[in-house]
């Protein structure tokens, strides 16, 4: 499958559960994003890897866990998350280096209830 | 800070007609990218069109055209003969060079008109 793929489609956690999202890219990139989107607010930069390294974190909390084993795989560990974390969240990945922009994926919707 | 602005939240459109969405940015930098994505309710990010600060020729991507006013920080975006798969939030990005970060505007959301 080509493009950036993730999974789950949507997701409805309770505040004490743990759960995961997961992003997967076969494009090449070596660039790999996590944003979060809420309604009426820009995207929000939270995680960026560069060649399964972390290079930035936009001070997201550390309920947020990422995790990146390799250039095509993404995942964002959840836990004790609050209602205020609802959101969608998108992956993206890119060329390092190569301002030709991202390539998003569906997002995961996420409810914390 | 580096910012992105989209005033118009929301814009309507008859369908064959033309529609102009606006964005404007805030930086320091002289070297940087523009780009304007859509969002159909499919939620995947498609990305429209790109254009270097450097170049001042508008970018043009079938009927998708941009206006971009480097002095006064404004990118612009202009879809002819809209068509009803048009329908979609539209976001204006701004990523300063040498940067992996993107900042988005809050998106205008484009209604087309049957």
């Amino acid at each position: 499958e080509t493009g950036v793929t993730q999974t789950p489609r949507h997701l409805v956690m309770g505040m004490t559960n743990k759960k995961s999202l997961k992003c997967e890219q076969h494009l090449g990139h070596n660039a790999m994003y996590w944003y979060k989107q809420s309604a009426k607010k820009p995207l929000e930069l939270m995680f960026v890897y560069n060649f399964k390294e972390q290079t930035e974190n936009n001070s997201v909390p550390s309920r947020f866990s990422p995790e990146c084993p390799n250039s095509s795989h993404l995942f964002l560990h959840l836990h004790t998350l609050q209602p205020e974390d609802s959101a969608l969240y998108l992956c993206a990945s890119s060329q390092a280096g190569i301002h030709y922009g991202y390539t998003f994926g569906s997002g995961t919707r996420l409810t914390v209830v | 800070a580096q910012t992105v602005t989209q005033s118009q939240p929301e814009m309507s459109v008859q369908e064959a007609e033309t529609v102009t969405l606006s964005c404007t940015y805030d930086t320091s930098e002289s070297d940087y990218y523009l780009f304007w994505y859509k969002q159909p309710p499919s939620r995947q990010m498609i990305l429209v069109i790109r254009q270097e600060a450097y170049k001042q020729q508008n970018a043009t991507e079938n009927r998708f055209s941009v206006n971009f006013q480097k002095a006064a920080k404004s990118f612009s975006l202009k879809i002819s003969d809209s068509q009803l798969g048009d329908a979609a939030m539209y976001f204006c990005a701004y990523n300063p060079s040498g940067t992996y970060k993107y900042i988005f505007g809050t998106g205008t959301r484009l209604k087309v008109l049957a």
